[in-house]
């Protein structure tokens, strides 16, 4: 069985740092891009930053790029995102999110996510 | 940026049928994948590739996809399928997914 678990969210000041992690099992991660997607309380779905199996291609929102940075270990099979410079905008839960092809940005879909994190970014 | 247009909210009787458009420009030429989000749960995937439904989704969910509108179309709706409905594109032109706004589905 798929499974995806996301965590390191928490509450950070502005202009503070945080990383997540997402524990990947059930399949082989390499094999898969991923994804980070979050939600503002109360708000849509928010496209945040793709990796592709083998780290090839990076993509990152307008919102988050130059702030945030994605990477993974696929021997340890995790996803992480680095979160620097973190505004109230940032606030949100936090999905991680498998992807169905091994290469990002090539329109496959989101087969399975993680339940989320939740990021609160205050003062 | 390419933008995807979802109605804020639809409404349907229990057995009828729910129609949630999504649109964009010439959507017809990307695929679009659907996801159910249930209140307090993360997003699942219920159509991929305009109209390809995963394992474990019933039969009343279908989907297309012409021209500038795609369509996910939830047949004799069920309370259960009560959720936030969202249509996701990848846009190649500026190398970003994009979803839409989303759709609250009430069933009446």
């Amino acid at each position: 069985e798929v499974q995806l678990v996301e965590s390191g969210g928490g509450l950070v000041k502005p202009g503070g740092s945080l990383r997540l992690s997402c524990a990947a099992s059930g399949f082989t991660l390499s094999t898969y891009s991923m994804n980070w997607v979050r939600q503002a309380p109360g708000k849509g779905l928010e496209w945040v930053s793709s990796i592709s199996s083998r780290t090839t291609y990076i993509y990152y929102g307008d919102s988050v790029k130059g702030r945030f940075t994605i990477s993974r270990d696929n021997a340890k099979n995790s996803l992480y995102l680095q979160m620097n410079s973190l505004r109230a905008e940032d606030t949100a839960v936090y999905y991680c999110a498998r992807d169905s092809e091994a290469a990002a940005g090539t329109g496959g879909h989101f087969s399975h996510w993680g339940q989320g994190t939740l990021v609160t970014v205050s003062s | 940026s390419y933008v995807l247009t979802q109605p804020p909210s639809v409404s349907v009787a229990p057995g009828k049928t729910a129609r949630i458009t999504c649109g964009g420009n010439n959507i017809g030429s990307n695929s679009v994948h659907w996801y159910q989000q249930q209140p307090g749960q993360a997003p699942v995937l219920v159509i991929y590739y305009d109209s390809d439904r995963p394992s474990g989704i019933p039969e009343r969910f279908s989907g297309s996809n012409s021209g500038n509108t795609a369509t996910l179309t939830i047949s004799r709706v069920e309370a259960g399928d009560e959720a936030d409905y969202y249509c996701q594109v990848w846009d190649s032109s500026s190398d970003h997914w994009v979803f839409g706004g989303g759709t609250k589905l009430t069933v009446l």
